[in-house]
Order: C-alpha cells, then structure tokens, then sequence
C-alpha cells in the first residue's frame, strides 16, 4: 500500500505570495490532518478533515485554511505569507477520526518563504 | 503550547546500550503515542498506548504509562546505529480528536 504522498517536497516563495500544499492519504484512510514543523515552535496542529469536514482546527490566523476532496485528498492554503510561515508542513492520514488510530505521516513539504 | 515535555534534550549512546526517553503532560488524556522523525522526514508511529493500559511493547521498544504522575517513557533496548533519530510523545485527549499535542522531542544518537 502506498503511503501519505505530500507534494512539492520543496517550495520557495516569496513574502506577500499564497501557496497550495497538497496530501494523499493512504488509500482508505478518511482522515486527514496537517501538522506545522518548526525549531522554535515544534509541531503545531492546523487542522482536520474526516469525509470532507473541517473536524478540528488548530489556533493558527485566517490565512491558513484547507479542504478535503471526494477521495479524501486535502489541499492546504496559505495566503499572505510571511517570513514566520517558514516550516516543514507534515500531512498525516488514519484509519479513524480522531485520535484513536495511529497517524501516517508524509515526508512533508518544506517552505521557504523570503 | 505544547503539552508534552520531553526528557532528556538530547541523548547520546553506544551501539548495544539501551536508551530511555520520558514524556511528561499536564492534562487528562484518552491515549498517548510515541513517534521518531528521521532528519527532513516524516514522522512514523511507533506504538499508541491507551489511558487504561500500563505497559506496552513491540520488537525492541517498551513503553509505560502511568496516569496518576502523568508521564510515559519508552525504552529503546539493544539500540542501533539506525536508531538515531528525533523520539515524540504525543497525547490525545477525549475532545482533541486528531489534535495531537506533541512534545518538544528527544534527539537520540546512536554512536556505532
């Protein structure tokens, strides 16, 4: 079985700019978070989505948002980026909702933005 | 913030010796789980224990729980120079649903 693909593996953009990080799940895992890495901050939640639904979401500003398609794949946006925005976005799938089943991490999303 | 304080920092050993990491919290949680991230990877599931559990363990990897300090450890036995890697604990509670919190992390060394 494949596991959680995260596309682009890198990304450089520039302050002011939006961008679009996108996960595939595992194939019949439903529920997809997403997950902000930095040395400072750690790992922080962003966000969850169970069948299409914005389950949880985590205390980052507006800018941040997401969406879960059909065949549960989800996009994040960020818009207006920032220096801060910088970090290692990890897009996690399981097999059930919330917090009982293991989560699959992808390999992640590195964002530069300058 | 994060809810989990992990202890020690940093944790530098021999190939064979064994390596102990422990993870504090501050609130009540439905399960804890412990996850390692190899350098600008992912990070991959080791073992999940539940609240009303004690001990766990798979392979080489034992995990205990103990609610009433609020604290887990995991031990690394026999550890490899493939062991080297970032080690996280990571609580869920009943309403946090996906929302794991993460602790800071132990960075392990593993030295062949």
């Amino acid at each position: 079985k494949a596991g959680v693909t995260q596309t682009p593996r890198y990304l450089i953009k520039t302050r002011g700019q939006q961008v679009t990080l996108s996960c595939s799940p595992i194939s019949g895992h439903r529920s997809v978070s997403w997950y902000q890495q930095t040395p400072g901050q750690g790992l922080q939640f962003l966000f969850e989505y169970f069948s299409e639904t914005q389950r949880n979401k985590g205390n980052f500003p507006g800018r941040f948002s997401g969406r879960q398609f059909s065949n549960s794949r989800s996009e994040m946006n960020v818009s207006t980026l920032e220096l801060g925005d910088s970090a290692l976005y990890l897009c996690a799938s399981s097999l059930g909702q919330g917090g009982t089943s293991p989560l699959h991490f992808g390999n992640g999303t590195r964002l530069t933005v300058t | 913030s994060q809810q989990g304080e992990e202890d020690p920092q940093a944790l530098s050993i021999q190939e064979g010796e064994n390596a102990t990491m422990n993870c504090s919290y501050k609130t009540s949680i439905n399960n804890l789980q412990w996850y390692r991230q190899n350098s600008g990877r992912g990070l991959v599931h080791l073992i999940l224990i539940r609240s009303n559990e004690r001990e766990k363990h798979s392979g080489r990897l034992r995990v205990t729980l103990d609610t009433s300090k609020k604290s887990s450890s995991l031990l690394i036995t026999a550890s490899r120079a493939a062991d080297t890697a970032s080690y996280f604990c990571a609580t869920a509670t009943e309403t946090s649903g996906s929302r794991l919190t993460f602790g800071e992390g132990t960075q392990l060394t593993v030295n062949p």
